[in-house]
Order: structure tokens, then C-alpha cells, then sequence
């Protein structure tokens, strides 16, 4: 079974500032990762996954992600965020090559203030 | 990427009552859909599995007899709540899985169903 820790409840930023979103994950078997952004009353969107290869992943909005083996972290970040970036933030895993059913963190609530 | 719609978006209804959630693919095929259950400021919480043609598999502390479900074709899964009562309140949300079995596959997810039972 696989286990997602997401340190941060709430995260305020100032527009144009960098921020860091944690996620832990813990796991005996090799898994993949996902980062999902929520808006209010909406559903998840995927914002970017890692499946396998280069550690570092990217999204078309700016922000990357990279997965650390050794610390089993999977932390979401960018450089200069945007006001429309405000909303929830849930990181997940799934097992590799398993059922693909992901496990999700508690979130974290992005608030980017102007 | 694939779309999954849910519908409705909100409903309100009365304590007793039944309501019923759509969940479809609209341009793939899915034979696996999920149901999560999400409570304000918290993570979703894994109610079912729901196979094409066959039983959905809930999940522990989940009601079957409460929240049926139905995926009756590879398009279409229904979540029905039986008898609400204003603690099933909540944020309905279905996802469905494209390609078959193994994990290099990704889950869509509907834009939520809020439900309110007045």
C-alpha cells in the first residue's frame, strides 16, 4: 500500500514569488507520481506526472516537479507564480504496473495574493 | 486529453430522497470508473471501483446498499444515493481510466457533483 504526506495545509505566496508544494510518499514497490490542481467546485486536472526517465517534469504552466528516490519526495514548485495559479494542490501515487488506482495526499491550498 | 462529464454539476434535494450521478467518458472508452467522495478542505476519498459488466467493488466503511452504482456500458457509470440524509451533503467526483490493465494509464476525472440534502 502506498501512503502520500503533503506537509502543508495552506501555502500564502505573493504574486511573482517562487513556492514550493511538499510531497513524501511512502511505498514498497516502485510507484509513479502525480501532481493534481483543483479549482473551487471543479474536479482535478492533471498537472504533471512521473512515470519514468528524467526525474524533472514539467508542466505547460510554469511549474516542475521532481522526483527524489532516496528522499521519496515528489515536491512541486515554480519559479514566479500568478494569481490565477490560487487553488487546491493534490500530489498521488500509484504503483508501477499495478491497478491503477492513485492514492491521493490532503491537498495544499495555493494562495497567491497581489 | 480524454473528457469524463458529470452531471449534474450541483443538486439539492430533500432528506429521504434519491438522487442519481452521471459519469461518462465522451471520447474513449472506460472500462474502470472511480467514485471519491471529497469533504470540505480534505483529499478524496476512494468510495468504489466501478467495472463494466460487473460489480463495483466499494471500498471499507462504504455502503453498497446506500450508494449503488452502475456501469452499465463503457461509456456511462451512475453513483445513486438512496434515502440521503443530510450527512451524505458532500463533493461527488468520478474519474475513469483510459487503456487496459497496468499502471502507465491516467485517470480523467468530471468536474464534481455538489450535493446538498436539506
Amino acid at each position: 500500500a502506498q501512503s502520500v504526506t503533503q506537509l502543508d495545509s495552506q501555502v500564502p505566496v505573493f504574486e511573482e514569488a517562487p513556492v514550493e508544494l511538499r510531497c513524501n510518499y511512502s511505498s514498497s514497490v516502485s510507484v509513479y507520481l502525480f501532481w493534481y490542481v483543483q479549482y473551487p467546485n471543479q474536479g482535478l486536472q492533471l498537472l504533471l506526472k512521473y512515470l519514468s526517465g528524467s526525474t524533472l517534469v514539467e508542466s505547460i504552466n510554469g511549474f516542475e516537479a521532481e522526483f527524489n528516490k532516496s528522499q521519496t519526495s515528489f515536491h512541486l514548485r515554480k519559479p514566479s507564480v500568478h494569481i490565477s495559479d490560487t487553488a487546491e494542490y493534490f500530489c498521488a501515487v500509484s504503483e508501477a504496473g499495478g491497478s491503477y488506482i492513485p492514492t491521493f495526499g490532503r491537498g495544499t491550498s495555493l494562495i497567491v495574493h497581489p | 486529453g480524454a473528457v469524463v462529464s458529470q452531471h449534474p454539476s450541483r443538486v439539492i434535494c430533500k432528506s429521504g430522497t434519491s438522487v442519481k450521478i452521471e459519469c461518462r467518458s465522451l471520447d474513449f472508452q472506460a472500462t474502470t470508473m472511480f467514485w471519491y467522495r471529497q469533504f470540505p478542505k480534505q483529499s478524496l476519498m476512494l468510495m468504489a471501483t466501478s467495472n463494466e459488466g460487473s460489480k463495483a467493488t466499494y471500498e471499507q466503511g462504504v455502503e453498497k446498499d446506500k450508494f449503488l452504482i452502475n456501469h452499465a456500458s463503457l461509456t456511462l457509470s451512475t453513483l445513486t444515493v438512496t434515502s440521503a440524509h443530510p450527512e451524505d451533503s458532500s463533493f461527488y467526483i468520478c474519474s475513469a481510466r483510459v487503456g487496459g490493465a497496468g499502471g502507465n494509464t491516467e485517470a480523467f476525472f468530471g468536474q464534481g457533483t455538489r450535493l446538498t440534502v436539506v
